[in-house]
């Protein structure tokens, strides 16, 4: 059983689309970290999210933390061709720091 | 330009070589990890190094040793590996700091393929 589970696993949409990604877990982290990793390249932080109902934007990218701290979502508006990739959700435990990773989501964007 | 480097990205070999991975970070962090990644599953962590002291290795077989001889550099001997460690292994650095959740700055990889 995985602490982070990340839906959908994998994602194709045509352009201009919206999308949602969800990670989710029984356990309560002191934050939670999305990123992003294209082919042959490692993965790239595109955001933290710290406190209970926190909601951050990064352009056409939406990101929110759960009231509980269990659960995050990223929404994506419009979606571009330059988007796709393997989205991945990492959380730091609320005890000891460690920092554990989702399964990821992997998103085609065609054009 | 991630300021995380990892040589070589790609490596084929036997069951029997032995042979070493590295990375080496530009930031000025203070921790070092290793990760294992495959397909369909989580990120593996393996080693974690802070201040160049082992801090955690997480049950890794002993045909994988790290090393870490400063804070800019770290190594990943390997021998005797199995086909099922065959993987992509990715290095990544933090600023370590007491409280934060500081982020990960990841390199790009080796490919390893263990025939």
């Amino acid at each position: 059983t995985q602490l982070l589970e990340q839906s959908p696993q994998f994602l194709s949409i045509q352009e201009g689309e919206n999308l949602t990604v969800y990670c989710n877990s029984s356990s309560v982290f002191s934050s939670l970290q999305w990123y992003r990793q294209e082919p042959g390249e490692g993965p790239v932080l595109l955001v933290t999210v710290v406190t209970g109902g926190e909601v951050k934007k990064l352009k056409r990218l939406t990101f929110q933390f759960g009231d509980a701290r269990k659960d995050s979502s990223l929404h994506i508006t419009a979606a571009q061709p330059g988007d796709t990739g393997l989205y991945l959700c990492a959380g730091h435990m609320e005890y000891g720091n460690k920092l554990v990773f989702g399964a990821g989501t992997i998103l085609r964007v065609k054009s | 330009e991630t300021g995380v480097t990892q040589t070589p990205r790609h490596l084929v070999m036997g069951m029997t070589n032995k042979k070493s991975l590295k990375c080496e970070q530009h930031l000025g962090h203070n921790a070092m990890y290793w990760y294992k990644q495959s397909a369909k599953k989580p990120l593996e962590l393996m080693f974690v190094y802070s201040l160049e002291e082992r801090v955690e290795n997480n049950s890794v077989p002993s045909r994988f040793s790290p090393e870490c001889p400063n804070s800019s550099h770290l190594f990943l001997h390997l021998h005797t590996l199995q086909p099922e460690d065959s993987a992509l292994y990715l290095c990544a650095s933090s600023q370590d700091d007491s409280g934060l959740s500081p982020p990960q700055y990841f390199g790009p990889g080796t490919r390893l393929t263990v025939l």
